[in-house]
């Protein structure tokens, strides 16, 4: 069965720094890929970046990184230069092949909290 | 082309009483997926479609929950008899093709309560 595992249900970060969102996953398949989602307030999902699983680069986008270890089934998210708009919900994701086609899978999520 | 829109977005009803919702994808989208959200969680896969084939339902969805695409175009999803652990965000995505690479394109999602 897949899963996804992110151990932090809050986190909070001063303005400007840069914080480590945390995220292991659970998969047999060799093939899939892992995404980071942002959910303000508001609701509604914001995809932020994806990592695929024979990317040997880690996967960039902006003030977004990932650090993507295989070996250990984690994609932690760092995001640089924090500021207040960056309070939100943070699902780490996992969209893998199956019978049929491909399914994504969310984890709990993290709560961020920006500090001015 | 602006998104995924969802219709409406707050719903109260009583419970027992049927609620249908609506997911108009980006309209080039061959792909269409409905989640359920609790407070404090992620979302929960409940369905999906491609084109007008309805390719696989989670073990959430009781018989009481039915989805639709019948163009492959916009979906709709009906819960009959609803029940109060219905209360929950039902978001709906799109995303292009076969690839495990394309994200997912969300709505603003749709609040039932269900009093």
């Amino acid at each position: 069965a897949q899963k996804i595992t992110q151990t932090q249900p809050g986190m909070f970060v001063q303005e400007k720094e840069a914080v480590t969102l945390d995220c292991t996953y659970d998969t047999s398949d060799q093939s899939y890929g892992l995404f980071w989602y942002k959910q303000p307030s508001s609701g509604e999902m914001i995809f932020l970046i994806y990592q695929g699983s024979y990317d040997e680069q880690n996967a960039t986008e902006g003030r977004y990184s990932l650090n993507f270890q295989k070996a250990r089934k984690s994609t932690n998210l760092v995001i640089s230069a924090s500021q207040l708009g960056d309070s939100a919900m943070y699902f780490c994701a996992m969209r893998e092949d199956y019978t049929g086609g491909f399914k994504t899978i969310f984890g709990a999520g993290t709560r961020l909290f920006v500090k001015a | 082309d602006t998104g995924v829109s969802q219709d409406p977005r707050h719903k109260i009803t009583k419970r027992g009483q049927n609620v249908t919702f609506r997911c108009d994808p980006i309209s080039e989208h061959n792909r269409l997926y409905w989640y359920r959200q609790t407070l404090g969680q992620g979302p929960e896969f409940l369905t999906y479609f491609q084109n007008e084939a309805q390719l696989e339902k989670s073990r959430l969805l009781s018989d009481r929950f039915s989805a639709e695409r019948p163009k492959g175009s916009f979906s709709t999803l009906e819960i009959q008899r609803t029940e109060q652990g219905d209360s929950a965000m039902y978001l709906c995505a799109s995303s292009l093709g076969e690839s495990r690479m394309k994200e997912l394109f969300f709505g603003s999602g749709t609040q039932l309560s269900v009093l």
